[in-house]
């Protein structure tokens, strides 16, 4: 299994709810990554997890807040978002964590098309 | 910002022409990777090159890299309707500490 599936799609939410993305790999990495991507844009780094512990944080707003209950699984979830929020969140896994003779190689998943009104 | 810098932002070809994007970066690399995305999917892992090689293969790519002027070069032969997406150059830089830092990309259209 070589793939790194998040789910949902598609998500609309209001900027009172509370919802989560999901991410799971089968793959044995050991590093997951947020990444969250507006149009024509790059995808920015969001959060870390090497051995399912929060390694970095790229200063996100607290509105986002990750966890990773095991190897296999990372989730974002989500609260008091903002329509500025609104933007396609990918999900990353890589082999090894960054600094441990990783070749920083990502295996995205399909991502996470997130629209705040 | 560390984040390379592509160019051109677009381009468009006709199908069976070759594409060339070009990614510039600032300080030293452990490796230069290249990325492929569909409008709206992820991203998808096309080549790597070390920052020992010059230049490397893969189908109908082709990878340089010059470390001496910091930048790089993707070339797709013979383009397809089907290479219509945003590619993305990343760097893994020497320390190796930081995760890969993504260009800002250089969408591609190639018209059939």
């Amino acid at each position: 299994d070589t793939e790194v599936t998040q789910t949902p799609k598609h998500l609309v939410m209001g900027m009172t709810n509370k919802k989560s993305l999901k991410c799971e790999q089968h793959m044995g990495h050991r590093a997951m990554y947020w990444y969250k991507q507006k149009a024509k844009k790059p995808p920015e780094l969001m959060f870390v997890y090497s051995y399912e512990k929060l390694s970095i944080n790229e200063s996100v707003p607290s509105r986002f807040s990750p966890e990773c209950p095991n190897s296999s699984l990372l989730n974002l979830h989500l609260h008091a978002l903002q329509p500025e929020d609104s933007a396609l969140y990918l999900c990353a896994s890589s082999l090894t964590v960054p600094g441990q003779g990783s070749t920083g190689e990502l295996f995205f998943g399909e991502g996470s098309r997130l629209t705040v009104l | 910002s560390q984040q390379g810098e592509e160019d051109p932002q677009a381009l468009s070809i006709q199908e069976g022409e070759n594409a060339t994007m070009n990614c510039s970066y600032k300080t030293s690399i452990n490796n230069l990777q290249w990325y492929r995305q569909n409008s709206g999917r992820g991203l998808v892992h096309l080549i790597l090159i070390r920052s020992n090689e010059r230049e490397k293969h893969s189908g109908r790519l082709r990878v340089t890299l010059d470390t001496s002027k910091k930048s790089s070069s993707l070339l797709i032969t013979a383009s397809r309707a089907a290479d219509t997406a945003s590619y993305f150059c990343a760097t893994l830089f020497n320390s190796g500490n930081t995760p890969l830092v993504f260009g800002k990309g250089t969408r591609l259209s190639v018209i059939a």
